[in-house]
This record gives structure tokens, sequence and C-alpha cells, in this order.
């Protein structure tokens, strides 16, 4: 149990419409981070956040974006989805000076058909 | 891409200790060595990390060699919940880039 909690589960959307995934981190993390983990590969690095900040983003288009908010809460949208973002999406939560020993959910595994 | 290179698969009898391999040739002075494991259907988990020196806690032994070119993460007494899937990591918090995830070795505990 990390006490990081994910919603939903699961969802299946089509192409090119928009999604919100969410994420509630352990109070007092103040940062967290979103991964993408495609079928039999490790999870790949979206983007982080700090004190609502975006401080660090991968190799993903603009049209993956996300919030942080003050109640530890979080958000990952993805606009005009694409067949190949169908994956299981990370949240990970952490605390100041804990390095990237990383808290993770359980993930979202989207589906685009 | 991952920095890494770990074996696809390892077996490892329950009770034993479990001895998984990393090798990190272009690790540089500023980089920590972090393992992290998946267990199915659930998100990574943090085992442990170290920077030169070899570490212990209640999870894991993880020994990095002198020249911090491979590292052996240990668990010394598998369990089959041990099996899952081990990802080791160079880590630097000198760039925006934050943990890039190799494929990992699945680890299979047997009875």
């Amino acid at each position: 149990e990390t006490g990081v909690t994910q919603s939903p589960t699961h969802l299946i959307k089509t192409r090119g419409q928009q999604v919100t995934l969410r994420c509630s981190s352990q109070s007092g993390h103040n940062t967290v981070s979103w991964y993408q983990q495609a079928l039999g590969q490790g999870p790949q690095f979206i983007f982080q956040y700090y004190r609502e900040e975006e401080n660090g983003r991968g190799n993903f288009p603009p049209r993956f974006s996300g919030l942080q908010f003050p109640n530890y809460s979080s958000e990952l949208n993805v606009n005009a989805l694409e067949l190949d973002d169908s994956a299981l999406y990370l949240c990970a939560s952490s605390g100041d000076l804990m390095g990237e020993k990383l808290f993770f959910g359980s993930g979202t595994q989207l589906s685009v058909l | 891409d991952a920095k890494t290179t770990q074996p696809t698969s390892m077996d490892c009898a329950e009770g034993r200790a479990a001895n998984l391999p990393c090798n990190h040739s272009t690790i540089s002075g500023n980089e920590y060595v972090y393992w992290y494991r998946q267990i199915h259907s659930q998100g990574p988990q943090y085992i442990i990390h170290g920077l030169k020196n070899n570490e212990t806690n209640e999870m894991a032994s993880l020994i990095i060699t002198e020249d911090r070119k491979s590292s052996t993460l240990i668990l010394p007494h598998a369990t089959l919940r041990d099996t899952a899937v081990y990802y080791c990591i160079d880590y630097s918090d000198q760039g925006a880039q934050k943990l890039v995830f190799g494929q990992g070795t699945r680890l299979t505990i047997n009875p």
C-alpha cells in the first residue's frame, strides 16, 4: 500500500477524443510524476510537477499536459488521442529530499480504439 | 533509452538467495544506482539505491563494484511474492529527465 491512488482503473476511448486521468498523492508529497507503460515495456517518464509547477518533461508531445493541485491531487490530460496512446499510465509521488524514491499508484489502463 | 543492461529473465528457488546483476557501463560520477520492481498488475515499487557504497535495507542488499560499472541486487531469502520484473536505473538529479526504465529482469521464484 503506497498511499497513491489513481482513477479510473480502466478506461476505453476512441481515437481523437480527450481523456483526463486522476491521481491522489500521499499527504505531504510535493512532487508528482507521470509515466506511460506500453505492454511489455518499462515505464517511460512523461513529466513531473513540484508544488504545482512543471519540473521536467520527457519526450512526449504537448497534447500531454498536467495539473497539480494544493490538495495533493493531480491530473494527466491527453488530447487528440491516438491508438499508440493505449498504455498503463502510472502516477508516482515523493516528498522533498527523497530523491527518486517514488511511491507509485497501480495505474490507469487506457485503451484507445 | 535506458543506460543499463540486465538479463531478460532469471529463475530462483524459493528460500534461496536471488542475485540480480546489472551493468552500468556508462554511469557517471554523480549518478545513483536505483532498483525498483514491478509485481504483476501493480505500479513499480522502490527497493533500494546507492551511490558507491554497498547498501542494505529490510528488502534487499545492493552491491556496487568499485568501478561502479556493475551492481547486484540480492534478495537473501526469496519467496513466491518476490516474483516480479526488476529494474536497475542510473539516476542523476542534475537534469530534467527522471527515472529511465529499461525492460528489466523478469525474476520467477519457483516453489
